[in-house]
């Protein structure tokens, strides 16, 4: 079954709405949440890393005051657009490591901004 | 940083092997792994190698030669649900990050 559980799966709303996306670990703690974007065709890309009780670390070109992350408890993170535009449309996928293993995804989540 | 490199696509008949490459280039290498993704999915977890040599899950198999930053998946027995883009995913430079590779499309025909 799935270890790492991602919701909503699909969302669409109007430009100028935040939206909220939940990535919760299933019976295992993470200290540290991945959160991706994947535009069609193409790979995936890191957004940024959650880290349970402190502040998330972006990657560079990724405005962190647009994508607002939480990771308030050991099993979950949330990530907010804020403030959706178009060019904000895309697939958006979560990952939870398990110790020194591999990480594993959550369904992900296709956010469609009209 | 990380350069990953996988060929894009290739078209293999039902009950074929096919052999995925990757080639990769970190520092501080510490395993790589294999994803499939249907299309409109998330990826799904394969195959991990952190050591030489090859490791051997039913019918999928992945190989790795640190010295020369190259990995392969090997698919046997192809079957039509295997049409998926295959992602190659290297852990490296000191944390427990992920760089992936832009997927190689396998396309399965009768």
């Amino acid at each position: 079954g799935a270890v790492v559980s991602q919701h909503p799966s699909r969302v669409i709303c109007k430009s100028g709405t935040s939206v909220k996306i939940e990535c919760r670990s299933l019976d295992f703690q993470a200290t540290t949440m991945f959160w991706y974007r994947q535009f069609p065709k193409q790979s995936l890309m890191l957004m940024a890393t959650s880290n349970e009780g402190s502040k998330a670390t972006y990657e560079q070109g990724v405005e962190k005051d647009k994508f607002l992350i939480n990771h308030a408890s050991l099993t979950l993170s949330t990530l907010t657009v804020t403030s959706a535009h178009p060019e904000d449309s895309s697939f958006y996928i979560c990952s939870a490591p398990t110790g020194s293993g591999p990480q594993h995804f959550g369904d992900g989540t296709r956010l469609s901004i009209l | 940083g990380q350069n990953i490199d996988q060929p894009t696509e290739m078209t293999a008949t039902e009950g074929a092997i096919v052999q995925i490459n990757c080639t990769y280039q970190t520092s501080g290498f510490n395993g790589l792994f294999w994803y499939q993704q249907h299309a409109g999915e998330a990826p799904t977890f394969l195959s991990y190698n952190v050591l030489d040599g090859l490791e051997e899950k039913g019918r999928f198999s992945s190989f790795l030669s640190r010295s020369k930053g190259y990995s392969y998946l090997l698919l046997k027995e192809l079957q039509m649900k295997d049409s998926a883009s295959y992602l190659c995913a290297v852990r490296g430079g000191g944390n427990n990050r992920l760089a992936f590779g832009k997927g190689n499309q396998v396309v399965v025909i009768p």
